[in-house]
């Protein structure tokens, strides 16, 4: 089966580091996107991970760890614009349909 | 910059009628797909399409079917629409096997 996990809601503080996780079980797993949704808006492109480590790209940084079937997003200094849900994709073998995860919702607090 | 779009942000439509979404994106992508959006379900995968005339069904293809006669444009139909169709759909497009771009959206509404 394929099953993708993600928190539901997260809150941070302005300036400060949230760490988002996402978990995931899937056949022919094929890389790894994060994509960033602010209220009533279109889901845009952060990051793809398809080798375990870290991709840096900013304020944002995404881990992947294959063998653990494991992700994380990264947010550095955190902005009041960053309050948006945080959707993990995973690419289903090779093709290029992705199953996504029910997203992390992210409020940022002054 | 990439753009796609689609046809209507918001759409109220009854039960029973014949209700069209269009998508079209201006940067030649071979890859285009319908998602709808759902509270607590995330984004779900309808109907796939790789090439002109060329369509995979994705995980949720019941009650749909698509449409696509060029390159840029893709299109999704419900042939008679009922209330659980109320829901945000949202298209996107690729190149490859590189990021999914997504339209703004459309959010239908089923009486």
């Amino acid at each position: 089966g394929q099953n993708i996990d993600q928190p539901t809601e997260m809150t941070a503080t302005e300036g400060a580091i949230v760490q988002i996780n996402c978990t995931y079980q899937t056949s022919g797993f094929n890389g790894l996107f994060w994509y960033q949704q602010h209220a009533g808006e279109a889901p845009t492109f952060l990051s793809y991970n398809v080798l375990d480590g870290l991709e840096e790209k900013g304020r944002f940084s995404s881990f992947l760890s294959r063998s653990k079937g494991y992700s994380y997003l990264l947010l550095k200094e955190l902005q009041m614009k960053d309050s948006a849900s945080y959707l993990c994709a995973v690419r289903r073998g090779d093709t290029d349909k992705l199953i996504f995860g029910t997203g992390t919702r992210l409020q940022v607090f002054p | 910059d990439v753009k796609v779009t689609q046809s209507s942000r918001y759409l109220v439509k009854r039960t029973g009628e014949k209700v069209f979404l269009e998508c079209v994106q201006d940067m030649d992508h071979e890859n285009m797909f319908w998602y709808r959006q759902d509270p607590g379900l995330g984004l779900r995968l309808i109907y796939f399409s790789y090439d002109v005339k060329m369509k995979e069904k994705g995980d949720i293809p019941e009650g749909y079917s698509v449409s696509r006669e060029k390159k840029e444009r893709f299109s999704l139909i419900l042939e008679s629409a009922s209330t659980n169709q109320t829901s945000m759909y949202l298209c996107a497009s690729n190149r490859g096997k590189g990021e999914q771009f997504f339209g703004p959206g459309t959010r239908l509404t089923v009486l």
